[in-house]
């Protein structure tokens, strides 16, 4: 039982690259979670989703796009790189909306 | 008022000591509350919940105000191990399709021998 796992574990892009941060559960969870962490700063929700083929925007979705295609993954898609979105990018996933969240081991993105 | 915020720190203490953080929240309508711990450059993870009347899980106790939207956690006699930054964490914004967790910038706590 692995719990959440992320990859990659850090990733330098250049302004206008793309990438897709992986994410995967293997504890059968319905609801997983993508929040960033800004240096001093608390966790803040980017989208989440309540079940294969069900997303939803959270509090600071701008620039991001998610998928739900499996119960078990959860990918986040940065279409254009920008500065701002350098940060420390954790998924999450709970089996339920009222059960503790289990946290991956984060991904560090910088964004030059 | 910030959603949910706490002092910063950090709090250097000595091994052994007493210490106690603060929280306080800003929706009178939130539902759950917590405490993640947090080690540097790692993920969060769920300290203890906090309930009503308060609860207690060996050296650690959390209490609840919701009158006046204020939760504490007591660290007693803290050892190095406990060197960490808490962050308090609140279930309330509701979303399209259910709650979400507020996390506050957390308090950091050094612990020294």
């Amino acid at each position: 039982n692995a719990g959440v796992t992320q990859t990659p574990k850090f990733r330098i892009l250049k302004i206008g690259q793309s990438m897709t941060l992986q994410c995967a559960q293997d504890m059968n969870h319905n609801y997983m979670y993508w929040y960033r962490q800004d240096p001093g700063m608390g966790l803040k929700l980017i989208y989440y989703s309540v079940g294969a083929g069900i997303t939803d925007k959270g509090e600071v979705p701008n620039g991001y796009n998610v998928s739900r295609s499996t119960t078990e993954d959860f990918p986040l898609r940065l279409e254009l790189a920008a500065p701002s979105q350098t940060s420390v990018y954790f998924c999450a996933s709970s089996y339920s909306g009222l059960d503790e969240q289990f946290f991956g081991p984060g991904t560090r993105l910088t964004v030059l | 008022r910030k959603e949910v915020e706490q002092d910063p720190g950090p709090f250097n203490v000595p091994e052994g000591a007493t210490v106690a953080f603060n929280c306080t929240y800003s929706n009178s309508a939130s539902q759950s509350f917590f405490w993640y711990r947090q080690d540097c450059r790692k993920e969060p993870k769920l300290l203890m919940s906090v309930y009503s009347s308060g609860n207690e899980d060996g050296r650690f106790t959390a209490q609840l105000n919701r009158a006046s939207q204020y939760i504490s956690l007591l660290i007693r006699d803290s050892k190095l191990s406990d060197s960490a930054t808490y962050l308090c964490v609140v279930k309330s914004r509701w979303y399209q399709a259910g709650t979400a967790l507020i996390f506050g910038k957390g308090t950091t706590l050094s612990v020294s021998s």
